[in-house]
């Protein structure tokens, strides 16, 4: 029944490794983001589809890649993990311009 | 570019007291308004949203009302109770192409009993 569920919760891992988590939406919508937030709880928008179509890219580093195989999947892929890295993830879904439905987080930490 | 400012916290109330969390707004056009609220552990979940100048939107209480002459978008609401402790997330969709939302930088909200 959960509308936007991301896998896993939690990911502990060393600098240096390629991790990735997963995004899956039931609502039938059609944009999908990718939001960091940091430990004073600011949220950042990493990236944005619609439609499996990338429209938003911000200022992220390169080692970061999302995937988005179908509309009700936005994966994203961390290669060689950084301390800085270490935050919560947030998964979300929209229609073009609705208000968006969040997961309920992968918070990552980086050893 | 867009931008949303909102009072730094952390906020602590005591049980049915008046909370105001102020919120203003730079933007071109028309943007949308919304108020989001994380509880503990979990992902944000939208609390209330307005479209267009004087709308007022309300949920569980909750209030705020779009002035489009001071740019502004207060959450208030009457009574607060324990289960209200939360952080709280003002966030505007701009007119741009992208039509991404952008979020305040949050306020911690404790209630005590």
């Amino acid at each position: 029944d959960t509308a936007v569920s991301q896998t896993p919760k939690y990911l502990v891992t060393q600098m240096g490794n390629d991790k990735s988590i997963k995004c899956e939406q039931n609502l039938g919508h059609d944009t999908m983001y990718w939001y960091k937030q940091d430990s004073k709880k600011f949220l950042k928008i990493m990236f944005s589809y619609n439609n499996k179509e990338l429209i938003i890219n911000e200022t992220v580093p390169n080692r970061f890649s999302p995937k988005s195989p179908d509309k009700a999947h936005l994966n994203l892929h961390i290669n060689s993990l950084e301390l800085g890295d270490s935050a919560v993830y947030f998964c979300a879904s929209s229609h073009r311009t609705g208000s968006l439905f969040f997961g309920s987080g992968t918070q990552l930490s980086v050893l | 570019g867009d931008s949303v400012t909102q009072m730094e916290g952390p906020v602590t109330l005591s049980e049915e007291a008046f909370l105001t969390i102020n919120c203003t707004y730079t933007a071109t056009g028309y943007p949308s308004l919304f108020w989001y609220v994380q509880y503990p552990g979990e992902g944000l979940q939208l609390l209330l949203k307005a479209t267009k100048a004087d709308d007022k939107g309300s949920n569980k209480g909750f209030e705020a009302t779009y002035r489009k002459e001071t740019t502004s978008f207060h959450l208030e609401k009457g009574s607060v109770q324990v289960s209200d402790s939360a952080v709280y997330f003002c966030a505007l969709r701009g007119a741009g192409s992208a039509r991404q939302l952008t979020f305040g930088s949050g306020t911690q909200l404790t209630v005590l009993p």
